[in-house]
């Protein structure tokens, strides 16, 4: 089976721009989740998905949203942007989301804020 | 809310050393417990995990970890590490009625040859 797969690997935006990243899990997979990975703060939790409804939320302002589609594709859309929006951003996918399932992690979008 | 703490943020070892990295949580119900690691350039992987049953489990690599439900603990440990095995690593857990998992900081290992 393919893996988690995101897109684009690599952006540079300015400040107050607004940016959309996808992710598209594991063939099977529903529960999508997103995480954010800076070197001071490590992996922080952003959102999950589970069949195209946002079913646990992190600590992230507004600006911070999600979406699941039909087929499970995943994307998040971070507006206004800010410069310590600059980060790793980590998409993980698992077959339902429950606590005994394991994540499996994208290679992430590195999102430059300049 | 859940916590996991990675008491080391950076270990540097020889070649053919003996590795244990710490890794305590604050949660009071069930657990499931994870061990994830990150090569230079390269995404997250799973190290191990544990769910229920023995509480010492095996991962890839040569990697075991301990789950010892006192002391809140899980740590990862191999007895000869490589250099191949220079990598972060992250400990993380999830309670038994959320889908979200928490992590650790991270714990950044150096192997010299």
């Amino acid at each position: 089976k393919a893996g988690v797969t995101q897109t684009p690997r690599y952006l540079i935006k300015t400040r107050g721009q607004q940016v959309t990243l996808s992710c598209s899990p594991i063939s099977g997979h529903r529960s999508v989740s997103w995480y954010q990975q800076t070197p001071g703060q490590g992996l922080q939790f952003l959102f999950e998905y589970f069949s195209e409804t946002q079913r646990n939320k992190g600590n992230f302002p507004g600006r911070f949203s999600g979406r699941q589609f039909s087929n499970s594709r995943s994307e998040m859309n971070v507006s206004t942007l800010e410069l310590g929006d600059s980060a790793l951003y980590l998409c993980a996918s698992s077959q339902a989301g429950g606590s005994a399932d394991t994540q499996y992690f994208g290679p992430g979008t590195r999102l430059t804020v300049l | 809310a859940q916590s996991v703490s990675q008491h080391n943020h950076h270990v540097i070892l020889s070649e053919a050393a003996s590795l244990e990295l710490g890794c305590n949580y604050s949660y009071g119900g069930t657990v499931n417990l994870f061990w994830y690691v990150q090569y230079p350039g390269q995404h997250l992987q799973l190290l191990l995990k544990y769910f229920s049953g023995d509480p010492l489990v095996k991962g890839i690599k040569g990697f075991e970890a301990e789950f010892i439900k006192s002391k809140f603990s899980f740590n990862l440990r191999k007895p000869s590490v490589q250099w191949s095995d220079t990598a972060e690593y992250f400990c993380a857990v999830r309670g038994s009625t959320l889908g979200r998992l928490y992590f650790g900081r991270g714990t950044q290992l150096t192997v010299w040859p």
